[in-house]
């Protein structure tokens, strides 16, 4: 058990440019989730997949934002002409898919540095 | 809606001193209530959890009593080290078929002087 990993851990990019993270989550986790957190915030939940299927997105993922789960594995997170408020710390985390109110387990996380 | 309050911090203490952090929620159904830690320069790692009401969740010396009465969650630790030191989130987890995605309140910073 290698633990929830993201690339890159840090990105910095110019605004209007297009960005995307890839998370790999435990092994045989079937339920990965979505965060971003700000400065001196606590982690907000962007979006949640079960294996493929992407069940719920927050109003926070604006149409910029689109993520992805192919064959219920790896995800990737990509931003579209990226604003300066979009930096901040992305966090993937995932849990086994066994019942409800499961341990998370997050991974360390993309910063990302919109100038 | 589903929210999570808790101190605001920093706290400031010197080792071996009595800890307490206050996490307070609001949700509807029955929550999981979890604590996290993020250590400097880390990714958040669980620390505790409870499931339902009256279970005490504990690790590391750090304990937490789910007072659904008092929709309390409060994070204590009777003598904490400089290790110690790190940012605390209470977090909850919606039951009733949601899909479990935490809610977090927004950290307290721990400082522990030697």
């Amino acid at each position: 058990d290698t633990g929830v990993s993201q690339d890159p851990r840090h990105k910095i990019t110019k605004r209007g440019q297009n960005v995307t993270f890839r998370c790999d989550p435990i092994s045989e986790h079937n339920r990965l989730y979505w965060y971003r957190q700000t400065l001196g915030q606590g982690p907000e939940f962007l979006t949640y997949f079960q294996n493929e299927a992407q069940l719920e997105k927050s109003r926070l993922l604006s149409d910029r934002f689109s993520a992805e789960r192919p064959k219920g594995s790896f995800s990737t997170l990509e931003i579209q002409r990226t604003e300066q408020g979009d930096s901040a710390m992305y966090l993937c985390a995932s849990s086994p898919g066994r019942g409800f109110q499961e341990t998370q387990y997050f991974g360390p996380g993309t910063r990302l540095l919109v100038l | 809606g589903n929210s999570v309050t808790q101190m605001e911090g920093p706290v400031t203490l010197s080792e071996e001193a009595f800890l307490t952090i206050n996490c307070t929620y609001t949700a509807t159904g029955y929550p999981s209530l979890f604590w996290y830690v993020q250590y400097p320069g880390e990714g958040l790692q669980l620390l505790l959890k409870a499931t339902k009401a009256d279970d005490k969740g504990s690790n590391k010396g750090f304990e937490a009593t789910y007072r659904k009465e008092t929709t309390s969650f409060h994070l204590e630790k009777g003598s904490v080290q400089v290790s110690d030191s790190a940012v605390y989130f209470c977090a909850l987890s919606a039951g009733g078929g949601a899909t479990n995605k935490l809610i977090f309140g927004t950290g307290t910073l721990l400082a522990v002087q030697p």
